[in-house]
């Protein structure tokens, strides 16, 4: 079974400009979790879709960031325009729903995106 | 904010066990252990949870103390290939699908 994968691995830009990332979750994976690390920080999370609708997004940093997942299957994050502070590297991650009566979720992450805004 | 204290770094032997320790002094009654690491270049991977019994699968053991104001993950015979940083990370029993929250973890280095 194919995990989690993320395109691009890396990209360069310049601030201003636009950049998508994509996440590709596990197959049948109806929760997708966006996260990122910027340089010397911890792990933060940025939002998280159950299916194609966004569940919570009280991580997302401001307004240049826009995240969707269409039929709910991958999901992209834009980011427009970007600035230096967006460089870092940004996680996907996806999960089963919790089944009722159970209550461990496991998060399968994808290698994330290396993001550089020059 | 992270629940959870854990020691910047650690070195261990390749072959020997290496532990892991994590302080969560507050960690309420409806509140899971979980474990996760994150190798050089990839993404966080789950380890083990649990929530007052200690518990053991083919990738470590997780020791909780009685009080469980504190554990501790157990690689019984690290490899160079464990070299990682660890994260300790506390979540509500019921929570179901809620977001991670990563601390600073633990950056264990495996030497030859």
């Amino acid at each position: 079974e194919a995990g989690v994968t993320q395109f691009p691995s890396h990209s360069v830009i310049e601030k201003g400009q636009t950049v998508t990332l994509r996440c590709d979750p596990i197959s049948g994976h109806d929760n997708l979790y966006w996260y990122r690390r910027v340089m010397g920080k911890e792990i933060k999370f940025l939002l998280h879709f159950v299916k194609e609708s966004k569940q919570d997004e009280s991580g997302m940093p401001n307004n240049r960031f826009l995240a969707e997942r269409t039929g709910g299957t991958y999901s992209t994050l834009k980011v427009q325009p970007a600035e230096l502070e967006d460089s870092g590297v940004y996680f996907c991650a996806s999960s089963q729903t919790r089944l009722a009566g159970t209550y461990q979720e496991t998060q399968y992450f994808g290698p994330g995106t290396r993001l550089l805004v020059l | 904010d992270a629940k959870t204290t854990q020691p910047p770094s650690m070195d261990c032997a390749e072959g020997r066990a290496a532990n892991l320790p994590c302080n969560h002094s507050t960690i309420s009654g409806n509140e899971y252990v979980y474990w996760y690491r994150q190798i050089h270049s990839q993404g966080p991977q789950y380890i083990i949870h649990g929530l007052k019994n200690n518990e053991t699968n083919e990738m470590a053991s997780l020791i909780i103390t009685e009080d469980r104001k504190s554990s501790t993950l157990i690689l019984p015979h690290a490899t160079l290939r464990d070299t990682a940083v660890y994260y300790c990370i506390v979540r509500p029993y019921y929570s179901g699908n809620t977001p991670l929250v990563f601390g600073k973890g633990t950056r264990l280095s495996v030497i030859a």
